[in-house]
Parts: C-alpha cells; structure tokens; sequence
C-alpha cells in the first residue's frame, strides 16, 4: 500500500523558532511537493524536488528552505517561524508525468 | 488571472440528483488533469484521471475539452457520501511535473 507519511498531525511552536516538517514516501517517486492549505485560498506550493539534492520555488516559497538529501524525504524547513505561517501543510510524492500524486495525512503547524 | 479556476461553491445537491461543474486552466501546454476529493480536515485524494476522450467511472464522469481549456466532473445519482470539497489538478509537464490546484468546489448532498 502507498504511503507517504508526514512526521506530526500537530505542531504548536512560538515565534522565531526554527521548525522541521518531515515528510517520507516508500514509493520510490523522483518528485515530491510541499504545499499550504488555508480557509478561502486552497493549495498552494511552496516548494517542489524532482530529484535529490534538486529543489525548485513554488508560488509562495517566501520564509521558507527545503532539504533532499535522499529520494525518500523530503523536508520543510521554517527559518524563523511567523504567525502567519500558521496552516495546514501538505506534503505530496509522484512519479511520472500521468501518474496520480499521493498525499500525507498533513501537519496542522500553529504559531504562537 | 488564476492558473487553475474552480467555482468555489457550494453546490447544494438533493439525493438522488445529479450535480456537474466546471475547472478552467490558463496553461495550454498542460499535460494531464485530475480530479480530487477532500474532506473536511482530510488530504485530498485521487477520484479520477481526466482522458482526453472523457472517462467515466461509475456514477462519475470527467471530461476534457482542450480547446476551450476546462475540463468538467459530473455526478450522478448523488450519495450523502459524495459530499466534499472536489479539487481540480493540471499537471504541466515541466520538470518536476508542477501540479497547479484549483481552490476547490464544495458539494453539500443533502437528504
């Protein structure tokens, strides 16, 4: 069975900490995704990897880095976390051009 | 103007009924397109691939109409089940396969 799995449900973390979203498939795909989800303005990227050590800007990467140093995981880093990153994040995995992409069940990161 | 276009809803739908709507995309070099279903606090999950000669898959049927560059989701015989937020997915086929989401329509099927 697919899986991707993120490494918390929830998080609550004060400002200006540094945060670490983890994020796993055992699919062996080449690309993985990060997006936020929130009320009114639904998905959007932050950050995409097609390969390992590549990484590509979303449409919001803006306070935010990311890490592949293996195929399997792929992390959302907070430099300095703000009140406004306070969202539901999503990590997704995905193999080639037709293919479906598989999600985790998300992170809930509220910012204090 | 968005990349990925849905109306957000809610489409309030009696049981039994059918209910369709629609997703434009900016990007006519898109790929491939999806329909997912979310629920409310979950993470979307496939419904359906988008062919371009339209799919169907029991009582949901997608369609593709590049020229106009929508693709549509309708679903028949309505089940209180179906009630969920359908995110519409182009796939731009650049490196990296970008997925663009659309913001999502909500259907509320009701009794």
């Amino acid at each position: 069975d697919v899986k991707v799995t993120q490494s918390s449900r929830y998080l609550v973390k004060r400002t200006g900490e540094k945060v670490f979203l983890e994020c796993v498939q055992d699919m062996d795909h080449e690309n993985m995704f990060w997006y936020r989800q929130d009320p009114g303005l639904g998905l959007r990227l932050i950050y995409f990897s097609y390969d390992v050590k590549m990484k590509e800007k979303g449409d919001i990467p803006e306070g935010y880095s990311v890490s592949r140093e293996k195929k399997e995981r792929f992390s959302l880093i907070l430099e300095s976390a703000s009140t406004n990153q306070t969202s539901m994040y999503l990590c997704a995995s995905k193999g080639d051009l037709n293919t479906e992409a598989f999600f985790g069940q998300g992170t809930r990161l509220t910012v204090v | 103007r968005k990349e990925v276009e849905q109306d957000p809803g809610p489409f309030n739908v009696p049981e039994g009924a059918t209910v369709a709507f629609n997703c434009t995309y900016s990007n006519s070099a898109s790929q491939s397109f999806f329909w997912y279903r979310q629920d409310c606090r979950k993470e979307p999950k496939l419904l359906m691939s988008v062919y371009s000669s339209g799919n169907e898959d029991g009582r949901f049927t997608a369609q593709l109409n590049r020229a106009s560059q929508y693709i549509s989701l309708l679903i028949r015989d309505s089940k209180l089940s179906d009630s969920a937020t359908y995110l519409c997915v182009v796939n731009d086929g650049a490196a990296g396969n970008k997925l663009t989401f659309g913001g999502g329509t909500r259907v509320l099927v009701k009794p």
